[in-house]
């Protein structure tokens, strides 16, 4: 069974931490993306990979930034957390390779940060 | 990008067949039309894609016009559990490499009443 895991299902911060997100796929997909979402806004794509140590700027990247440093994990980093970044993240995971149509989504990380 | 269109919410009952459709008025050649499935507090999945005409699984049929400018998902005799937000995505296939694959819009809430 095809798995997307994100480390936290729940996540409270201050203002100011280092936050460190984290997702991991058992797929050996080349691509992976982090996502936020928000009532009212849907799904917006924060950064996308499609290769190890590769990333491209989403719609959002602002105040955020990403690590590949193997096919498996991607990494989603707050550098400084403001109260704006409270949200549901979520990772997915896709093949490059025909005939997987599909992405597959973890459980997604609930953070607050106050 | 090609921009999505569809309705914000639907109700409908048990037993009833759903249509939910999506305008894309300006997709590409090389554009797929995915739709995923999203319950609370749980990540998107992918219900069905297609190209062009119609595409069928177990789950869910596509209704692809020839020219492509929208798309109905059908959801046959839904039941209270369908109940879910249903988002359209117009994109590159997977293939590609390409983050447009997985652009969401914001949805279409649909409620299944008893």
């Amino acid at each position: 069974d095809v798995k997307v895991t994100q480390s936290s299902r729940y996540l409270v911060k201050r203002t100011g931490e280092k936050v460190f997100l984290e997702c991991v796929q058992d797929m050996d997909h080349e691509n992976m993306f982090w996502y936020r979402q928000d009532p009212g806004l849907g799904l917006r794509l924060i950064y996308f990979s499609y290769d190890v140590k590769m990333k491209e700027k989403g719609d959002i990247p602002e105040g955020y930034s990403v690590s590949r440093e193997k096919k498996e994990r991607f990494s989603l980093i707050l550098e400084s957390a403001s109260t704006n970044q409270t949200s549901m993240y979520l990772c997915a995971s896709s093949s490059l390779q025909p005939p997987n149509t599909e992405a597959f989504f973890g459980q997604g990380t609930r953070l607050t940060v106050v | 990008l090609a921009k999505t269109t569809q309705p914000i919410s639907m109700d409908s009952y048990e037993g009833q067949e759903v249509n939910i459709t999506c305008s894309h008025n300006n997709i590409a050649t090389n554009d797929y039309i995915t739709w995923y499935q999203q319950f609370p507090s749980q990540g998107p999945r992918f219900i069905i894609q297609g190209y062009k005409t119609k595409v069928t699984n177990e789950v869910a049929s596509l209704f692809i016009p020839a020219d492509r400018k929208s798309s109905t998902l059908s959801l046959p005799r839904v039941s209270l559990s369908d109940t879910a937000v249903y988002y359209c995505l117009v994109g590159e296939g997977p293939s590609s490499g390409s983050a447009r694959q997985l652009t969401f819009g914001s949805g279409t809430q649909l409620t299944v009443l008893p």
